[in-house]
């Protein structure tokens, strides 16, 4: 693995079912991020974690949940999943959470939810 | 509220120069980055301006004034592979990116 990997690379999902997206870093960052890009609009941040075990609530966190167990993981969960969820979702991380600090993204997880 | 402005699209000529304007209004300034992002692919890092003032690498430079609110990412000798959308980003008092809508930049031959 180099860099940031997720999981699945696209996905179909039928309203109300439950959906995690992975996300795993190989660069031993402390800090990791979930965005969703849609169109028209910038990235807008969901949650967010700037160390293994602590967890924070982005711009748009109602509906999702994320845990941060170790360093290289960071999950996204739709405990039920609605059409506006519809998106596609980046996982991103940088080496500390200060202002000098360059986020990577990884290649993203085109969702739809019918 | 946070505000991040830049054009929708622009178009340009291979082998021209484009300049992309950006325009902030935010809770606090930590820095303001810019990243290139080609369709169907994840953001790149391209530059980062702190301080005000010109920032050069190779065929791509960042302005930045503070003072102003505002931004620029200057490309020179444009190619065909710089077709892409570039954003905006600032980094809030809370250090949280604050994302422009991006801009879709259309190079012609």
């Amino acid at each position: 693995i180099a860099g940031i990997t997720q999981a699945p690379t696209s996905q179909i999902l039928a309203a109300g079912r439950r959906m995690t997206l992975r996300c795993t870093q190989d660069m031993r960052h402390n800090a990791m991020y979930w965005y969703r890009q849609d169109l028209g609009l910038g990235l807008r941040l969901i949650h967010y974690s700037n160390t293994a075990g602590t967890t924070g609530k982005g711009e748009v966190p109602d509906g999702y949940s994320v845990s941060r167990a170790n360093t290289d993981d960071f999950p996204l969960t739709l405990a039920s999943a609605v059409p506006s969820q519809t998106s596609v979702y980046f996982c991103a991380s940088s080496e500390v959470s200060g202002s000098t600090d360059t986020q990577y993204f990884g290649p993203g997880t085109r969702l739809t939810v019918l | 509220g946070q505000n991040i402005d830049q054009p929708t699209e622009m178009t340009a000529t291979e082998g021209a120069i484009v300049q992309i304007n950006c325009t902030y209004q935010t809770s606090g300034f930590n820095g303001l980055f810019w990243y290139q992002q080609h369709a169907g692919e994840a953001p790149t890092f391209l530059s980062y301006n702190v301080l005000d003032g010109l920032e050069e690498k190779g065929r791509f430079s960042s302005f930045l004034s503070r003072s102003k609110g505002y931004s620029y990412l200057l490309l020179k000798e444009l190619q065909m592979k710089d077709s892409a959308s570039y954003l905006c980003a600032v980094k809030d008092s809370n250090y949280q990116l604050i994302w422009g809508a991006g801009t879709k930049l259309i190079i012609k031959p």
